[in-house]
């Protein structure tokens, strides 16, 4: 059975400030791994996404993540976050489309 | 291109009643899968349609079901409501559903509230 761990639950920054929000997961079979936003009263947004290949992967805002298969971690890094990145971060390994969402990290970025 | 649709935004109902939401997937679109928002479980997989047929399906009880239309719409029904159903419900919809290069692209979702 899938599962993935989000290790932060609220994260505190200021603007500047670096970001790394932890995930792990467990996962028979080949795996693709997404990363989502959910910024206040919007809906969720892919932020980035592994499929293979290149286990750093860009997404959209200046996010990246790595992919570290003896970890099983799909960590995911900005290295100056904004205020407008305040929302809520979703890990989510998947096959297909059925996927596995972690509980979420709600980031709140400081002036 | 058009988005996610997700009908209705907003849905009262009482306890025992049933409900009905629609979800139309982004042209060309032929997936459609249905999740569950919660504040206490947070984001769950209900099911997934691919060309009218269920592919996936979650860990829900037999009151949640879905169906999917020729034209790749998708309803989605759950029967004799329970408080426990309040929940915010996204539907997402991809090009394929096996295939390993595919994404989800989600709508606002229905939220759903069981007085």
């Amino acid at each position: 059975a899938q599962s993935v761990s989000q290790h932060n639950h609220h994260v505190i920054l200021s603007e500047a400030a670096s970001l790394e929000l932890g995930c792990n997961y467990s996962y028979g079979g080949t795996v693709n791994l997404f990363w989502y936003v959910q910024y206040p009263g919007q809906h969720l947004q892919l932020l980035l996404k592994y499929f293979s290949g290149d286990p750093l992967v860009k997404g959209i805002k200046g996010f990246e993540a790595e992919f570290i298969k003896s970890k099983f971690s799909f960590n995911l890094r900005k290295p100056s976050v904004q205020w407008s990145d305040t929302a809520e971060y979703f890990c989510a390994p998947g096959g297909g489309n059925k996927l596995t969402f972690g509980t979420g990290t709600q980031l709140k970025v400081e002036l | 291109k058009a988005g996610v649709t997700q009908t209705p935004r907003y849905l009262i109902k009482t306890r025992g009643q049933q409900v009905t939401l629609s979800c139309s997937p982004i042209s060309g679109h032929r997936s459609v899968s249905w999740y569950q928002q919660t504040p206490g479980q947070g984001l769950q997989f209900l099911f997934e349609y691919f060309s009218e047929t269920q592919r996936n399906k979650g860990n829900f009880p037999g009151r949640f079901s879905g169906r999917q239309f020729s034209n790749s719409r998708s309803e989605m029904n759950v029967s004799t409501l329970e408080l426990g159903d309040s929940a915010l419900y996204l539907c997402a919809s991809s090009l394929t559903s096996d295939a390993t290069y595919n994404e989800q692209f989600f709508g606002p979702g229905t939220r759903l509230t069981v007085l």
